[in-house]
């Protein structure tokens, strides 16, 4: 049971707007910042998103992420076939003294 | 270019100790600006975070796993490692290094390609 809440799988078509939701507490989501990796089949995580909304260089603007409250979601536009891909958010909880990562979400593209 | 390589016994037997060392190259392990965490992922399952370490030998545990892992730095050979007792075959999985953002925040923007132990008799 992962301290983060994510939905385990979400989908869309190629061109279309997806959102993954991440839903947490006061003690991580309400109070820090927020993470998103994106790992492709058989690879290691990637940085897609950091500190709530911020890309790394080389992620592109297709991706976004936003935070409200004890919930955070990642929004991807102009849904293309390597998109699909298993999706985290992470933060730090203050209550655990530790990272907290969600169960992630794979995203399908169909 | 920063990378980083996990090395270590890719099979580690009931009860013993799983001890895995990473290698960082491309940059120093003592930059002031970051942690070096380690994170693993079970076969078909979600990330967990290990803990981190910075170069002065500060760390971060999971607290699920404090009391059995122990993280090390070795700044003369740009490493840094971790150590897990009283392993069982639920410390099976994928084990990554990378390089973590300041203080607690999971902020890790360079990984390993990862190493799978396999805890099996």
């Amino acid at each position: 049971q992962s301290v983060l809440t994510q939905p385990p799988s979400a989908s869309g078509t190629p061109g279309q707007r997806v959102t993954i939701s991440c839903s947490g507490g006061t003690s991580n989501i309400g109070s820090n910042y927020v993470y998103w990796y994106q790992q492709l089949p058989g690879t290691a995580p990637k940085l897609l998103i950091y500190r709530n909304n911020q890309r790394p260089s080389g992620v592109p603007d297709r991706f976004s992420g936003s935070k409200s409250g004890t919930s955070a979601s990642l929004a991807i536009s102009g849904l293309r076939s390597e998109d699909e891909a298993d999706y985290y958010c992470a933060a730090w909880d203050d209550s655990l003294s530790g990272q907290v990562f969600g169960g992630g979400t794979k995203l399908t593209v169909l | 270019q920063l990378q980083l390589q996990e090395s270590g016994p890719g099979l580690v037997k009931p009860s013993e100790t799983l001890s895995l060392t990473c290698t960082v190259s491309g940059g120093s392990i003592s930059s002031s600006s970051y942690y070096w965490g380690w994170i693993r992922q079970p076969p078909g399952k979600g990330l967990e975070w290990i803990g981190s370490i910075y170069y002065s030998g500060s760390t971060y545990y999971n607290p699920s796993l404090k009391s059995r892992v122990t993280l090390s730095v070795d700044t003369s050979k740009n490493q840094f490692s971790l150590k897990l007792t009283s392993v069982t075959a639920a410390d099976t999985a994928v084990y990554y290094c990378a390089r973590g953002g300041s203080g607690g925040n999971p902020h890790f923007d360079y990984w390993g390609q990862g190493t799978l132990v396999t805890v099996s008799s």
